[in-house]
């Protein structure tokens, strides 16, 4: 079986400061994806950040880095000069995959961080 | 862009009614899941299907059931509602060969 639990319910920030969002996973597989989803107050999930397991390279998107250990099965989220449009919950995600590059089974979520940036 | 349309954003319905949640997807994706969201436990995942009229059970599937007749579209069916079935619920759908999950706008569902 696969969990990945978010410890922190809730995060708060200064805008332009940099936060950081923390994320453990457990499981067995070897070849899985792990991703950050972001939840505005529209209800809207979208993808913020993607890394694949087996690149040891950091995955980055703008003001979004990740820092994946995963000797660890630690996956946080950095999240660098806050504006006020991050204010949103935050989900740490992870689905594994086989040989061939294809997913199988279960997209599995943690419990979610409301992040608020605050002016 | 992709788009995943689920029927309602809201939704009442009554104790013992059988309620369907739709979801349609039009990017051809093989990959479809239906979660519930409620505050503290992230998303559940109630049910997966990974092709027409294939499905598996996630997490949390009693009192669920779903139906995949078409590629496009995957149903979610409360067969008898009871109020501890009253949460947020999301549909979302992927490519196999990419992982990347797509959401619906989600449905809001009050059982009383």
């Amino acid at each position: 079986a696969q969990t990945v639990t978010q410890s922190q319910p809730e995060m708060s920030v200064q805008e332009a400061e940099t936060v950081t969002l923390s994320c453990t996973y457990d499981t067995s597989e070897n070849n899985y994806y792990l991703f950050w989803y972001k939840q505005p107050p529209s209800r809207q999930m979208i993808l913020v950040i993607r890394q694949e397991a087996y690149k040891q390279q950091n995955a980055t998107e703008n003001r979004f880095s990740v820092n994946f250990q995963k000797a660890a099965k630690s996956f946080s989220l950095k999240i660098s000069d806050s504006q006020l449009g991050d204010t949103a919950m935050y989900f740490c995600a992870f689905i594994p995959f086989n040989a061939g590059g294809t997913s199988y089974g279960k997209l599995t979520f943690g419990q979610g961080t409301i992040l608020t940036v605050h002016p | 862009d992709v788009k995943v349309t689920q029927s309602s954003r809201y939704l009442v319905k009554r104790t013992g009614e059988k309620v369907f949640l739709e979801c349609v997807q039009d990017m051809d994706h093989e990959n479809m899941f239906w979660y519930r969201q409620d505050p503290g436990l992230g998303l559940r995942l109630i049910y997966f299907s990974y092709d027409v009229k294939m499905k598996e059970k996630g997490d949390i599937p009693e009192g669920y059931s779903v139906s995949r007749e078409k590629k496009e579209r995957f149903s979610l069916i409360l067969e008898s509602a009871s109020t501890n079935q009253t949460s947020m619920y999301l549909c979302a759908s992927s490519l196999v060969k990419n992982t990347e999950a797509f959401f619906g706008q989600g449905t809001r569902l009050t059982v009383v």
